[in-house]
């Protein structure tokens, strides 16, 4: 079965220190990946995409996510995080044949002063 | 920017009720989806639209129904409402293809 998994259901992190959320999928011939953030009372909001090309993509609020093939994972990543980033990620895929994104269960980054 | 609308942030429902969730998009998609969002369980589908008047279910369609009668509308519908169907009720929409979904506000239903 197609699946996502994000292994750690809350992140603490002190402002101004690095992060990596961290995503697995199923294996598949071909995929299409995704990291969304939800703010507080939300819906969710795109931070970036994977489609082709470059395996290290950049997104919004300069977070940035590295696609490895071989080890079925797309890990979000910030080098300095703010405040501001306190909020839930969400990991998506994109499986052949299958309309609808599949999402992983969510991350929540905590950033504490 | 693409705009998805639902018709209400918070509802409040009885056991037992018809409820109707609406969802509007502004950007002409041929694809809108409903899902649903638990702690701890992420974002769950429940069913999508490809087309007007054309749906599948998706992963927990039971108790759920849903109509899109114009390409910029589609209800959720829940037949009777029951306890365990207090969530969070997210709607999205798509262009054709494998692209990324947009996301409405989300409706926080409580069944009392």
């Amino acid at each position: 079965a197609q699946s996502v998994t994000q292994l750690d259901s809350q992140v603490p992190v002190f402002e101004e220190a690095p992060v990596e959320l961290r995503c697995n999928y199923s294996s598949s011939v071909s995929v299409y990946l995704f990291w969304y953030v939800q703010y507080p009372n939300q819906g969710l909001q795109l931070l970036l995409k994977y489609l082709s090309g470059s395996t290290l993509v950049k997104g919004i609020n300069g977070f940035e996510a590295e696609f490895n093939k071989s080890q079925t994972s797309f890990h979000l990543r910030k080098p300095s995080v703010h405040i501001s980033d306190t909020a839930e990620y969400f990991c998506a895929v994109s499986y052949t044949g299958r309309r609808a994104l599949t999402f992983g269960s969510g991350t929540r980054l905590q950033v504490q002063p | 920017d693409v705009k998805v609308t639902q018709s209400s942030r918070y509802l409040v429902k009885r056991t037992g009720e018809k409820v109707f969730l609406e969802c509007v998009q502004d950007m002409d998609h041929e694809n809108m989806f409903w899902y649903r969002q638990d702690p701890g369980l992420g974002l769950r589908l429940i069913y999508f639209s490809y087309d007007v008047k054309m749906k599948e279910k998706g992963d927990i369609p039971e108790g759920y129904s849903v109509s899109r009668e114009k390409k910029e509308r589609f209800s959720l519908i829940l037949e009777s409402a029951s306890t365990n169907q207090t969530s969070m009720y997210l709607c999205a929409s798509s262009e054709t293809g494998r692209t990324e979904a947009f996301f409405g506000q989300g409706t926080r239903l409580t069944v009392v």
